[in-house]
């Protein structure tokens, strides 16, 4: 079974260009989510998506992300414009229970964003 | 202040040396409690799910939670090379399914 793919696994763009991060989630699983990692920070979570809706949206940090997930399977995460603060490890996890003590996150490795 | 609290380490220990590593934190909210193990370029991958206070036991693996000290451990029995990684410590609430993050401890296993 292919397990969370997330591409590119590495992006290197300057400041004020646009990016977009794209998560596959294993297939059937309903919940997607993105979590990022900034330089010396911990994992913080950014969005939740049930099939394709919007569960939580708490994490975003402006109005310079924005997160889709049309027709509920892949999901895209579009940063623009980019800014220096940006960069970081950008992770998506998706899970095929809701709540309750069985859910398990499965991660992807992760694409590492890098804004000069 | 941060919410969850991790010695960033490194943590260098022999092979065959028993791991305790710990995380504390501040919201008496939180109810369950999760291990993650990060290989270099890798995600987080899960390795303990706890609920609550009490000990769980999987393997070489021992997951403590005492709520009343707001405190968790994994302890790692028999550690081995291929152990060495990050340990990430997360936790949520009843609330909703976000993961709040500890900032990860780095151990190192030497033969």
């Amino acid at each position: 079974e292919a397990g969370v793919t997330q591409f590119p696994s590495h992006s290197v763009i300057e400041k004020g260009q646009t990016v977009t991060l794209r998560c596959d989630p294993i297939s059937g699983h309903d919940n997607l989510y993105w979590y990022r990692r900034v330089m010396g920070k911990e994992i913080k979570f950014l969005l939740h998506f049930v099939k394709e809706s919007k569960q939580d949206e708490s994490g975003m940090p402006n109005n310079r992300f924005l997160a889709e997930r049309t027709g509920g399977t892949y999901s895209t995460l579009k940063v623009q414009p980019a800014e220096l603060e940006d960069s970081g490890v950008y992770f998506c996890a998706s899970s095929q229970e809701l709540r309750g003590l069985t859910e398990k996150l499965f991660f992807g490795s992760g694409t590492q964003l890098s804004v000069l | 202040q941060k919410e969850v609290e991790q010695d960033p380490g490194p943590l260098s220990v022999p092979e065959g040396a028993i791991v305790s590593l710990n995380c504390t934190y501040s919201n008496s909210a939180f109810q369950y409690f999760m291990w993650y193990r990060q290989y270099s370029r890798k995600g987080p991958e899960l390795l303990m799910y706890t609920y609550s206070s009490g000990n769980k036991e999987d393997g070489r693996f021992t997951a403590q939670v005492d709520k009343s000290s707001k405190y968790i451990s994994l302890f790692i029995r028999d550690s081995q090379p291929s152990d060495s990684a990050t340990y990430l410590c997360a936790m949520r609430d009843n609330a909703g399914n976000m993961l709040t993050f500890g900032g990860g401890t780095r151990l190192m296993v030497k033969p």
